[in-house]
């Protein structure tokens, strides 16, 4: 068990909708990393939040935005959902703000039909 | 930014030793290596990291190259919970837009009863 908690497990829904992914970092930890993870794309690096502030952003649709809440749990929220967002979403945390996470939740699964 | 290039799989039998092998040759002086394994349905879980020297913990060791264009994992006995996807992974950056963090797509390790 990481520590790490995503919440839903799964989600369905439709082109143009709105959803929201939440995500409770391991106790102690202050940075979290939110991925996508498709068939096609591999695992891709979407942004990173450190004690609430935006440490460092990857390849993050401006579509897609995410933020960091004073209790350190993280949002990530994805609107005019196209069928190519479709992927296994996952959020990490870490201790510092630097360097790729140490421990890893077990993700989202958005299927968008 | 640097890439990393990974065998899309390899095998193995239980209790020999793996040696996987991973090649960054455009890889910048400040980058780190990170080693990750994903089993099947979690997400991903790390492994262990490295800058120039070799590096042992107990999950496994890395062996880096001394150009530092290529470095190597090696799981000293695999068991059947070893098989997974391993990601070498190339770490830099300060922060920001210019943040760098290349996922190669893997190596998918099959270990043999």
């Amino acid at each position: 068990d990481s520590g790490v908690t995503q919440t839903p497990k799964h989600l369905i829904t439709a082109t143009g909708q709105r959803v929201t992914l939440r995500c409770s970092p391991r106790s102690g930890d202050l940075s979290v990393y939110w991925y996508q993870q498709s068939l096609d794309q591999g695992l891709q690096f979407l942004i990173q939040y450190y004690n609430g502030e935006e440490r460092a952003k990857g390849n993050i649709l401006e579509r897609f935005s995410a933020q960091q809440f004073p209790d350190l749990h993280s949002e990530l929220n994805l609107s005019s959902l196209e069928l190519g967002d479709s992927a296994l979403y996952f959020c990490a945390s870490s201790l510092s703000s630097f360097g790729p996470p140490q421990h890893f939740g077990d993700g989202t699964r958005l299927s968008i039909l | 930014d640097a890439k990393t290039t990974q065998p899309n799989s390899m095998e193995s039998n239980e209790e020999e030793p793996v040696h996987l092998p991973c090649n960054h040759s455009t890889i910048s002086g400040t980058d780190y290596i990170h080693w990750y394994r994903q089993l099947p349905s979690q997400g991903p879980e790390y492994v262990i990291h490295g800058l120039t020297s070799n590096v042992n913990n107990r999950m496994a060791s890395l062996a880096i190259a001394e150009d530092r264009k290529s470095s190597t994992l090696i799981l000293h006995r695999a068991t059947l919970r070893d098989a997974a996807v391993y990601y070498c992974i190339l770490e830099g950056g300060s922060g920001g837009s210019n943040y760098k963090l290349t996922f190669g797509k893997g190596t998918l390790l099959t270990v043999n009863p």
